[in-house]
């Protein structure tokens, strides 16, 4: 299976914990997006990627949310001292360079902070 | 302010039939726009996308229709399966942004009877 993976698919956690998901994107794609949705929403953009360099980040992505891409390869993204309000599926997605538009999702992660 | 609309929660159609599953927006920036089905557990999976040079757009049984005076789009399915029962995101994107970020609606249930 060649798609977008991400790890680990479910994560329960305790309010102030933190915790760390990882995406790997199709392998030729060098975008890589971060999308949270929540219960009755659409998925709604956190944060982009072009290779390595991080190039925007939503105003929803707060100081206790941190994103990476070393090497333009898999990505991870961590939440710092989770709170109740941090429980959504956080859902990973990538996309070619030379064809932007459609963008190709991972599973997802589905996060509850108890 | 939610930029994508689709105001119908949930739709449900017989088997053989057409579905029709509407979306507005109204961020006149938007020029390209995706539908995405989405089932229980799973990422969005990308269906079929119109760029705003066109009116329609067609991919066998899917067709997405754009009236950008209106700003509206629609997508068509025909004939109408019950694997086709998922929910159903609109999504819109500028294409002259440096990020292509994709804006969704909040999602159509759609539900197809046997």
């Amino acid at each position: 299976d060649t798609g977008v993976s991400q790890d680990p698919r479910h994560k329960i956690t305790k309010r102030g914990q933190n915790v760390t998901f990882r995406c790997d994107p199709i392998s030729e794609h060098n975008r890589l997006y971060w999308y949270r949705q929540t219960l009755g929403q659409g998925p709604e953009f956190l944060t982009y990627f072009q290779n390595e360099a991080q190039l925007e980040k939503s105003r929803l992505l707060s100081d206790r949310f941190s994103a990476e891409r070393p090497k333009g390869s898999f990505s991870t993204l961590e939440i710092q001292r989770t709170e109740q309000g941090d429980s959504a599926m956080y859902l990973c997605a990538s996309s070619l360079m030379d064809y932007n538009y459609e963008q190709y999702f991972g599973p997802g992660t589905r996060l509850t902070v108890t | 302010d939610q930029q994508v609309k689709q105001n119908s929660p949930s739709l449900s159609v017989q088997e053989g039939r057409i579905s029709i599953l509407n979306c507005d927006y109204t961020n006149s920036m938007f020029d390209y726009f995706l539908w995405y089905k989405k089932y229980p557990a799973e990422g969005p999976t990308f269906l079929i996308s119109i760029s705003s040079i066109k009116d329609k757009n067609e991919d066998g049984r899917f067709t997405v229709f754009l009236n950008k005076s209106a700003k509206h789009l629609s997508l068509h399915i025909v004939p109408s399966q019950p694997g086709d029962s998922a929910v159903y995101f609109c999504a819109a994107s500028v294409s002259g942004g440096s990020n292509y970020k994709l804006t969704f609606g909040k999602g159509t249930l759609l539900t197809v009877n046997p």
